[in-house]
């Protein structure tokens, strides 16, 4: 069976410094990894996908996020916050065969002060 | 190209009701999915519908149940509500590739309110 935990339930930054919301997973088989933002009232919206390839993901808003297989991580990161920023963050697997079963995270607030 | 659509978007229902949902997939789009979001339980995935048949499923009881339609609209229903079910209930849809490379994209959501 699949996991994800997100380690941080809540992350304040203030503008303009850099974050990193961290993501880890479990997972007997291969699997496609992503990250989702969610506004509020709002449905999500996908940031970045990992699904072979480069280990480095770069994705919508200046996001990135590195797949590190060793360490079953797969934390997003972006080097410069906007209080636009502000929303919660889900990490998601989906084992990499046929059709869809995803596995959300708990979640990670961001928030994003001036 | 329009997004994922989903109706009603707010809903208020009563306990021992029924609800059904409906979604509208991106254009071309043929696999179908839906979740439950709640403060508690976070987002839970329901099932999957893939060529009006149901290809995955979560752990849910079988109040909940889905369907979809040959031009690949699905609804979902919930029958005999309970407080619980209080959520907003979210679609994707995926276009389905050769290698299995998907994406899904995801609908606003329908807020359902049992009372």
């Amino acid at each position: 069976a699949q996991s994800v935990t997100q380690l941080d339930s809540q992350v304040p930054v203030f503008e303009e410094a850099p974050v990193e919301l961290r993501c880890n997973y479990s997972s007997s088989v291969s699997v496609y990894l992503f990250w989702y933002v969610q506004y509020p009232n709002q449905g999500l919206q996908l940031l970045l996908k990992y699904l072979s390839g480069s280990t480095l993901v770069k994705g919508i808003n200046g996001f990135e996020a590195e797949f590190n297989k060793s360490q079953t991580s797969f934390h997003l990161r972006k080097p410069s916050v906007h209080i636009s920023d502000t929303a919660e963050y889900f990490c998601a697997v989906s084992e990499s065969t046929g059709g869809f079963k995803t596995i959300f995270g708990a979640g990670t607030r961001l928030f994003v002060k001036a | 190209k329009a997004g994922v659509t989903q109706t009603p978007r707010y809903l208020i229902k009563t306990r021992g009701q029924q609800v059904t949902l409906s979604c509208s997939p991106i254009s071309g789009h043929r696999s179908v999915s839906w979740y439950q979001q709640t403060p508690g339980q976070g987002l839970q995935f329901l099932f999957e519908y893939f060529s009006e048949t149901q290809r995955n499923k979560g752990n849910f009881p079988g109040r909940f149940s889905g369907r979809q339609f040959s031009n690949s609209r699905s609804e979902m229903n919930v029958s005999t509500l309970e407080l619980g079910d209080s959520a907003l209930y979210l679609c994707a849809s995926s276009l389905v590739v050769a290698g299995g490379e998907e994406t899904q994209y995801f609908g606003p959501g329908t807020r359902l309110l049992v009372l």
